[in-house]
């Protein structure tokens, strides 16, 4: 079964740098979240779009903005890049609208902060 | 304090055991409670989700939910060293709660089969 996609898988950028990662939800999935998991640390939920708006916010600094487009893939752009910003980040997809809201997540893009 | 507690482990056991794993929350407006297995620097894969309190069983995992005491379990069953890994709870209000509901994660424990 087709899964979520996340591009890059590894991204190394320097302080103060800008940084785009893209994520490419499940065929069908109209939700997409954002997650970030720091070293020995449970996921952080950043911010979900539903059919290209914005839906929910969590602890997204920011600096941080995201759009869902309308083939339903998100991108995350961040901006002034700190060293704490190295994370990895998930992104996840469902389409259960009757509230379950099942969440799967991506293999995540690794970013670091040098 | 977190929304969501585990004790992060580890947790070691020999193969065959049962497993239990436990989280508690906080957040009375939590209705939807996953279950989530992650290995190291892999996306967490989604094991199993409950609605509200009650049981739930899927092969050798069976999820658990106690709203009236706020507690959330995992039984694994017949454990093997391919079920070690670092095993999160989650939970979130659905869309109750006005929208596409980020999940709130407990810190995860890591399961260690020994062979």
């Amino acid at each position: 079964a087709a899964g979520v996609i996340q591009s890059p898988r590894h991204l190394i950028k320097e302080k103060r740098e800008t940084a785009t990662l893209k994520c490419y939800p499940i065929p069908r999935h109209d939700t997409v979240y954002w997650y970030q998991q720091g070293p020995g640390q449970d996921p952080q939920f950043l911010i979900s779009f539903y059919e290209k708006m914005q839906s929910d916010k969590g602890s997204i600094p920011d600096r941080f903005s995201a759009q869902q487009f309308s083939d339903y893939h998100s991108e995350l752009n961040m901006s002034s890049l700190e060293l704490g910003d190295s994370a990895l980040y998930f992104c996840a997809s469902s389409s259960d609208r009757t509230g379950a809201d099942t969440q799967y997540f991506g293999p995540g893009t690794r970013l670091t902060v040098l | 304090q977190k929304e969501v507690e585990q004790d992060p482990g580890p947790l070691s056991v020999p193969e065959g055991a049962i497993v239990s794993l436990n989280c508690t929350y906080s957040n009375s407006a939590f209705q939807y409670f996953m279950w989530y297995r992650q290995y190291s620097r892999k996306g967490p894969e989604l094991l199993m989700y409950t609605y509200s309190s009650g049981n739930k069983e899927d092969g050798r995992f069976t999820a658990q939910v106690d709203k009236s005491s706020k507690y959330i379990s995992l039984f694994i069953r017949d454990s093997q060293p391919s079920d070690s890994a670092t095993y999160l709870c989650a939970a979130n209000e659905g869309y109750s709660g006005g929208g596409a509901d980020g999940l709130t994660f407990g810190k995860g424990t890591h399961l260690i089969i020994q062979p």
